[in-house]
């Protein structure tokens, strides 16, 4: 069984700290997909990143960055000089490469909640 | 708009009553899934479909629960005699290749 495990449930920072989001998972799986997905209090949640298993390469994107340690399971976000408009629930998400009868369902950690106070 | 579009935004239903749910996905996306997000929890998987087929229902989808995706294109999820248990949001996602974008969801909310 897939498990992921966001351990902090509520971070706050003020705006221009830089705040890293901790994903730890569970998988027998040799080969998988890891995500990110940001959720505004609009609901919808927004597509961050997806990595393969395969590539362990740490990734940066303007103020984003994610460091995959395949050794830990761990694949943690970080947000460099934080923004208000950076408040939102993150989740941490977890899918089989491919499998014809479940399409690479995700399995969701229970989010962490950022608040980024001007 | 291109993104996954999902209908109604927000359904206010007293208990016992039938309610459908509607998701349009990016179009050339095949594959369709139904999650479910309760407060302060991540999404659950429900239910996905390949094409028009429904190839996998996880065990939340009670028997009360029906989804359909007729010619492959939009989605329905129908759930009827509603509890106050089923309050939540119901987020559609489609996907062509690994990972999902979803819609905005439905929040249903069972008076």
């Amino acid at each position: 069984a897939q498990k992921v495990t966001q351990a902090q449930t509520e971070i706050s920072v003020v705006e221009k700290e830089d705040v890293t989001l901790d994903c730890v998972y569970e998988t027998r799986d040799t080969t998988y997909y890891l995500f990110w997905y940001k959720q505004p209090p609009s609901g919808e949640l927004v597509f961050l990143i997806r990595r393969n298993s395969f590539d362990e390469q740490n990734e940066i994107s303007g103020r984003y960055s994610w460091n995959f340690q395949k050794s830990t399971s761990s694949f943690n976000f970080t947000i460099t000089a934080s923004q208000v408009v950076d408040s939102a629930v993150y989740f941490c998400a977890l899918s089989e490469v491919w499998v014809e009868t479940s399409g690479s369902r995700l399995t969701f950690g229970e989010g962490t909640q950022l608040t980024v106070n001007p | 708009d291109t993104g996954v579009s999902q209908d109604p935004r927000h359904k206010i239903t007293k208990r016992g009553q039938n309610v459908t749910f509607r998701c349009d996905p990016i179009s050339e996306h095949n594959r369709l899934y139904w999650y479910r997000q309760t407060l302060g929890q991540g999404p659950e998987f429900l239910t996905y479909f390949q094409n028009e087929a429904q190839l996998e229902k996880s065990r939340l989808l009670s028997d009360r629960f029906s989804a359909e995706r007729p010619k492959g294109s939009f989605s329905t999820l129908e759930i009827q005699r509603t509890e106050q248990g089923d309050s939540a949001m119901y987020l559609c996602a489609s996907s062509f290749q690994g990972g999902a974008f979803f819609g905005q969801g439905t929040r249903l909310t069972v008076v």
